[in-house]
């Protein structure tokens, strides 16, 4: 059972372009969560799906990020017009459909953003 | 808004000995708590999760403990390994979809 996939690992943008960072869960997980960790900060929650659902989104900042979980492939976390400060490293995580908060989570490598 | 606090922020000990990594929460009001190990330039591994029921467990040479109404937590490892060297980080479950809080975590350094 392949774990949590991330891709690409590794992305540099410049200012003002879009970034788009793909998740694909462990086989049989339905909760996708995205996690941010900037430089010398810990991780920080910033999203969490269901299959076509965004249950909370509390952690994302309201402009320039989107995230998505279709019903079909990963879930996609989109930043629009990349500025300095979003050069971080974003982890996804998945957990199983069955009671989600006593459910372990699992991490991918994660995507290091770099913005130029 | 549930904060989470690791101590100490980094840990230098020779290979062999034991020791205890420290975490605490301010709301004791959580599902479970989970601990992990990063490290550098790497995703996290999960170590142990330990449901807000239980007190402690076990896995190896490591073992965790929960004491929710004081909003502690620790994570022991016994005889400590120079492949031990990482960052623990110390997560806090606080919702029923599992949301977790992260503390700061400890950078861990074992030398030979």
């Amino acid at each position: 059972n392949a774990g949590v996939m991330q891709n690409p690992r590794h992305l540099v943008r410049r200012r003002g372009q879009e970034a788009r960072l793909r998740c694909s869960p462990m086989k049989g997980h339905s909760h996708v969560y995205w996690y941010r960790q900037l430089p010398e900060e810990g991780l920080k929650f910033m999203v969490y799906l269901q299959k076509e659902n965004i249950i909370d989104e509390s952690g994302m900042p309201k402009e320039r990020f989107s995230a998505e979980f279709p019903k079909e492939g990963p879930s996609i976390l989109r930043i629009q017009q990349v500025v300095r400060g979003d050069s971080a490293a974003y982890f996804c995580a998945s957990s199983p459909p069955l009671a989600g908060a006593y459910n372990e989570q699992f991490f991918g490598p994660g995507t290091r953003l770099t913005v130029l | 808004k549930q904060e989470v606090t690791q101590i100490p922020a980094a840990l230098s000990v020779p290979e062999g000995e034991n020791l205890v990594l420290n975490c605490s929460f301010t709301d004791s009001a959580i599902y479970n708590l989970q601990w992990f190990r990063q490290d550098p330039g790497k995703g996290l591994t999960s170590l142990l999760l330990i449901q807000s029921s239980q007190r402690e467990q076990t896995s190896g040479r490591l073992n965790a403990s929960l004491d929710k109404s004081s909003g502690r937590s620790t994570l022991y490892i016994a005889a400590s390994q120079p492949g031990d060297s990482a960052t623990y980080l110390c997560a806090v479950g606080g919702t029923s979809y599992g949301k977790l809080t992260f503390g700061q975590g400890t950078i861990l350094t074992v030398h030979p």
